[in-house]
């Protein structure tokens, strides 16, 4: 049962396109993340919040930008598309309190072409 | 920066062995995570270690965390068809509780019916 929510779940679009992917949860958690993972392999950060107004860097951030103006909203921002940005991206939020996992949502899989 | 690497990348087993994975880390870890993903899903958190020397155990499943806090290890015993999937260790950095974390370079197992 999913708390964490994507959209789109796949997407295909041309390069140098702007496209945005959404993530929505209905945990009430402060902290969130995107993440980048290519088939099979680990997962990198992009971006991530500790609330409302607070967003950081991650490892593959120089590319996109993120905005967190309500808890449980953060959305991804691409400029421009480019082939090499074709992966899956991965939301995740965690509570506050130390000892929880992160909750994944389902992913967005993006073709660049 | 803070490297996690795991092995084997890969492992095979017939149905009913049991499958170990290993998780490294460069520098100390404050907690380790463990998560299964499955073929086309997204990963789902299994655990979280914390002490020095930790054991937890999940029905047919057991995690450690070495004495160093730079090292984990998964065992399933008497593997099920059900276990197939990536797993992957997340190591959080010093800052208990607003740490990134650093994602390994995960396992896959499959399982021989």
């Amino acid at each position: 049962e999913a708390d964490i929510y994507q959209t789109p779940r796949y997407l295909v679009i041309g390069t140098g396109k702007k496209i945005t992917l959404e993530c929505s949860q209905t945990m009430g958690h402060d902290k969130m993340y995107w993440y980048q993972q290519d088939p099979g392999m680990e997962l990198h950060l992009i971006h991530y919040s500790y609330g409302v107004n607070s967003t950081e860097k991650g490892d593959l951030s120089s590319e996109s930008t993120v905005s967190r103006i309500r808890t449980e909203h953060f959305p991804l921002t691409l400029e421009s598309a480019r082939p090499s940005h074709t992966s899956q991206y991965l939301c995740a939020s965690r509570p506050g309190q130390r000892n929880y996992g992160y909750t994944f949502g389902s992913g967005t899989r993006l073709t660049v072409v | 920066g803070q490297q996690v690497m795991q092995i084997p990348q890969y492992q095979h087993v017939q149905e009913g062995e049991d499958f170990t994975t290993y998780c490294n880390s460069s520098t100390t870890l404050s907690n380790i995570q463990w998560y299964k993903q499955r073929p086309g899903g997204h990963p789902v958190f299994l655990i979280q270690l914390v002490k020095s020397g930790e054991v937890k155990k999940q029905k047919r499943l057991t995690f450690q965390f070495g004495e160093a806090k730079k090292n984990s290890s998964l065992h399933i015993t008497a593997t099920q068809t059900t276990d197939v999937g990536t797993y992957f260790c997340a190591g959080g950095g010093p800052n208990f509780g607003n740490e990134k974390l650093t994602f390994g370079t995960g396992t896959r197992l499959t399982i021989i019916p």
